[in-house]
């Protein structure tokens, strides 16, 4: 079964600073990576994945990801922190097959950005 | 603005009381869900449709009773619920059920359901 590990339920960074935010996942054979960042009183939105294209996954607002075969993991980084960035986020993981496959969420991190 | 459309965006209800939550998408997804969230956790999944037809239910007990009236509309109904089903309940849809893990899921901005 998959699984993914966010190190950090909490994160606080400087306004101006970089965001890193750690996800690592358990399976057998690499699977599908996702990144979703969920605002206060929204659902959730994507903001990158993997799927086995480019090891390196560019985003929407300025965020990336970069997948490490051999350290299983998927990273997700922004150069520079805006206060709009504070909200939670979840790395997900879904199996490399066919047919319907779900969804597993990390336990997510929330990210303070302190101006 | 999301393309996942929820309704009631919150929602007091007795433990008695009968209601729905409704959902919609208009992106031509065949696959549709229903999460529940509690507060600072991840989403967990309830059920999922594939093609309108129920494909999977996550156990979950049946005071709620999903229905999938075409393919853009998606409900919850409720009935007789607990304190402990206090949630967000989020709607999501992902493009073509059949197609693996790849696709996303769109999100919608869930309800918020307090049970008194």
């Amino acid at each position: 079964a998959q699984s993914v590990t966010q190190l950090g339920s909490h994160v606080s960074v400087s306004e101006g600073a970089l965001v890193l935010l750690r996800c690592n996942y358990s399976s057998s054979v690499p699977p599908y990576l996702f990144w979703y960042v969920q605002y206060p009183n929204q659902g959730l939105q994507l903001l990158l994945k993997y799927t086995s294209a480019a090891t390196l996954v560019k985003g929407i607002n300025g965020f990336e990801a970069e997948f490490k075969k051999s350290e299983t993991s998927f990273h997700l980084t922004k150069p520079s922190a805006h206060m709009s960035d504070a909200a939670e986020y979840f790395c997900a993981v879904t199996p490399n097959s066919g047919g319907y496959q779900k969804v597993t969420f990390g336990i997510g991190t929330k990210l303070q950005v302190i101006p | 603005d999301t393309e996942v459309t929820q309704t009631p965006k919150h929602l007091v209800m007795g433990m008695t009381n009968k209601k729905s939550l409704k959902c919609e998408q208009h992106m031509g997804h065949r696959a549709m869900y229903w999460y529940k969230q509690k507060a600072k956790k991840p989403p967990e999944l309830m059920f999922v449709y594939s093609y309108e037809k129920l494909s999977i239910n996550e156990s979950v007990p049946s005071r709620f009773s999903p229905e999938c009236p075409n393919s853009s509309l998606l409900n919850l109904h409720l009935h007789a619920l607990q304190p402990e089903d206090s949630a967000l309940y989020l709607c999501a849809s992902s493009q073509d059920p059949g197609q693996g893990g790849h696709q996303p899921q769109h999100f919608g901005d869930g309800t918020r359901l307090s049970i008194l």
